[in-house]
């Protein structure tokens, strides 16, 4: 199976609440990223998080990262319509010492629809 | 997105031409990267280049055949596909920063093979 995995597979929320989706991975990380993309768009990189990190923060978006159970979550607090894309977490397997060039590995990703 | 720019966006084509898509960085990186993305799957790495070399060869059938002249461009070559090869290929670049690729995307172009 995948080193990630997001779930819920789709989420659908009002504007105004809170959306968090999670990310599973089985192998050890380098550092973790989210993406979004708007329908049959690029991705666009949200936010980044280290291994040797617990917690960051990017405006309304949060990201924890539990090595430990190798999991990861996104939340983005005070959802909006525009919010309305698939989030993607991507590992990168890089350990320390050497380099992945990049390599990341992509979830099937959550979509999340933010009704107005 | 205007940061990668990939020509064309949309390309038709039957399974016994050859075209090429066309990705161009205009942020300085010296990675690059082509994706393929189908319906229901996740985004699957085709190729890495670094500083023009390939890096990483996804086990990608060799009707697929990339092309970095330069750290700017990178192209990939098609001939022979097949229906199942349609799918939105994406390219990407990254410049490592302390261990770090964080990847800049291109908006794609959805091939469709007849």
């Amino acid at each position: 199976s995948q080193q990630g995995e997001e779930d819920p597979q789709a989420l659908s929320i009002q504007e105004g609440e809170n959306a968090t989706m999670n990310c599973s991975y089985k192998t050890s990380i380098n550092n973790l990223q989210w993406y979004r993309q708007n329908s049959g768009r690029g991705l666009v990189h949200l936010i980044l998080i280290r291994s040797n990190e617990r917690e960051k923060h990017s405006g309304r978006l949060r990201v924890t990262l539990d090595t430990s159970k190798k999991s990861s979550s996104l939340l983005i607090t005070a959802s909006r319509a525009a919010d309305t894309a698939s989030y993607f977490c991507a590992t990168d397997l890089a350990n320390a010492g050497g380099t992945s060039y990049g390599k990341l590995t992509f979830g099937q990703g959550t979509i999340l629809t933010v009704h107005p | 997105e205007t940061g990668v720019t990939q020509t064309p966006r949309h390309l038709v084509m039957g399974m016994t031409n050859k075209k090429s898509l066309k990705c161009e960085q205009h942020l300085g990186h010296n990675a690059m990267y082509w994706y393929k993305q189908s319906a229901k799957k996740p985004l699957e790495l085709m190729f890495v280049y670094n500083f023009k070399e390939q890096t990483e060869n996804n086990s990608v059938p060799s009707r697929f055949s990339p092309e970095c002249p330069n750290s700017s461009h990178l192209f990939l070559h098609l001939h022979t596909l097949q229906p199942e090869d349609s799918a939105l290929y994406l390219c990407a670049s990254s410049q490592e920063e302390d261990s770090i690729y964080e990847q800049y995307f291109g908006p794609g172009t959805r091939l469709t093979v007849t």
